[in-house]
């Protein structure tokens, strides 16, 4: 069981290059998130996905796009990286009911950009 | 919008000793619920502890407890015989109805032998 799987690890961009950011879970979630982590601001949200067909924007969407390709995927794209966007990216699901404690994340690994 | 503030960027305790993190958080919201994550150097996200706001009891788990105020809107965790491997840092979150999940900045603990 493999949880949430993000790609890629690590990568180093130049300003104005672009790249996404796959995230794919293997639980039947139907909540998925993207987070970005930068030093003393913990986790900001970027986007989320309440069920598969939707997006909503978050704390700090500038300059990110996502998509829910399926129940499984969500991906995170930067169309003109920015050295700002410098930071650790988390992906992140849910089962989302009402009932207690089933409303818990789990995450990715993260994905450490770096925009040069 | 909801907030959620931890007023601690750094913390520090000795090894066996009891240590409490503070948290609040804003809402107009009555049905929520809150979290404590723990992420060790790893950088992986680890759950400690969960409270669902229409509970008045307060959520343990071993170690950890919380301290749930729901009318001054407050959250804290204790750590009680506090360990090496509970150095960390910790966030205090909240999750509306809609599972938007809103972190605090964080708290780093470090547990000294």
């Amino acid at each position: 069981n493999a949880g949430v799987t993000q790609t890629p690890k690590f990568q180093v961009l130049k300003t104005g290059q672009s790249m996404t950011l796959q995230c794919a879970q293997d639980m039947n979630h139907n909540s998925m998130y993207w987070y970005r982590q930068d030093p003393g601001m913990g986790l900001r949200l970027i986007y989320y996905s309440a069920s598969e067909g939707t997006t909503d924007k978050g704390e700090v969407p500038n300059g990110y796009n996502v998509s829910r390709l399926n129940k499984r995927e969500f991906s995170l794209r930067l169309e003109s990286a920015a050295p700002s966007q410098t930071s650790v990216y988390f992906c992140a699901s849910t089962r989302q009911v009402r009932i207690s404690g089933a409303n818990v994340l789990t995450f990715g690994a993260g994905s450490r950009l770096t925009v040069l | 919008a909801q907030t959620v503030t931890q007023s601690q960027p750094e913390m520090s305790v000795q090894e066996a000793e009891t240590v409490t993190l503070s948290c609040t958080y804003d809402t107009s919201e009555n049905n929520y619920y809150l979290f404590w994550y723990k992420q060790p150097p790893s950088r992986q996200m680890i759950l400690v502890i969960r409270q669902e706001a229409y509970k008045q009891q307060n959520a343990t788990e071993n170690r950890f407890s919380v301290n749930f105020q729901k009318a001054a809107k407050s959250f804290s965790l204790k750590i009680s015989d506090s360990q090496l491997g509970d150095t960390a840092m910790y966030f205090c979150a909240f999750m509306n109805w809609a599972s938007r999940l809103t972190f605090g900045e964080g708290t780093q603990l470090t547990v000294n032998p």
